[in-house]
């Protein structure tokens, strides 16, 4: 069964500083993997679309990896803003029916 | 492109009443929509699958006569909370697969907060 996990749960830092997400999956046998921020009391925006034949994607100041063989994702942010605060959310796309595995997210804090 | 856009965002009911959230595609066709439900501090939770024209697929241990899902045509689908009761209070979010584009991402909605008083 595929589970994914956040790590940390957690984050603050002072603002400026660039910063790294973490993201695990059980089965690497995964079809895409998405990254997603939640701003509090709000819905999901997309960040990062990574399909499985892929390792790495970039927007703006995001870049996030893929390493399927080891089961690992990251998310990368250079230099935070205030505006980067939010939860973080990963998503698996466990097969091509699209039905998602979510970790738990990381709560951002970037501190001013 | 490829806006999904849920109505209500917010709503407030008394126990007993039933309350509807729509989800809409506004620039393409979803053959597949999909709900979840999030609590406090928690991931998402899929609820169901459903397919435009056919009846939804609900994920074990949700209740199909609570959450009755409605996918009538490519555009909308409906998440109707029937005779909600406190505990139903959350947050429901829809997304939507594009059929006619094969990026294989899901598009999501903005979410619908429910408190039942």
């Amino acid at each position: 069964k595929q589970e994914v996990t956040q790590i940390p749960a957690a984050l603050s830092v002072p603002e400026g500083e660039n910063l790294v997400l973490n993201c695990s999956f059980t089965d690497s046998a995964i079809y895409n993997l998405q990254w997603f921020r939640q701003d509090p009391g709000k819905g999901l925006t997309s960040l990062l679309l990574i399909q499985s034949s892929q390792r790495e994607q970039t927007s703006g100041r995001l870049n996030a990896s893929l390493d399927k063989s080891s089961g690992r994702s990251t998310l990368y942010i250079a230099a935070s803003q205030p505006g980067d605060s939010a939860t973080y959310l990963c998503a698996v796309y466990k097969d091509s029916n699209y039905q998602l595995i979510w970790g738990a997210g990381t709560k951002l804090i970037i501190k001013p | 492109g490829a806006v999904v856009s849920q109505h209500p965002s917010r709503v407030i009911c008394k126990s007993g009443t039933s309350v509807k959230i729509e989800c809409r595609s506004l620039d393409f066709q979803a053959t597949t929509m999909f709900w979840y439900r999030q609590f406090p501090k928690k991931s998402l939770m899929l609820m169901a699958t459903s397919n435009e024209g056919s009846k939804a697929t609900y994920e074990q241990g949700v209740e199909k006569d609570k959450f009755l899902i409605n996918h009538a045509s490519l555009t909308l689908s409906t998440l109707t909370v029937t005779s909600a009761h406190p505990e139903d209070s959350s947050f429901y979010i829809c997304s939507a697969r594009d059929g006619d584009r094969g990026s294989g991402e899901l598009f999501f909605g903005e979410g619908s907060r429910l408190t039942v008083l």
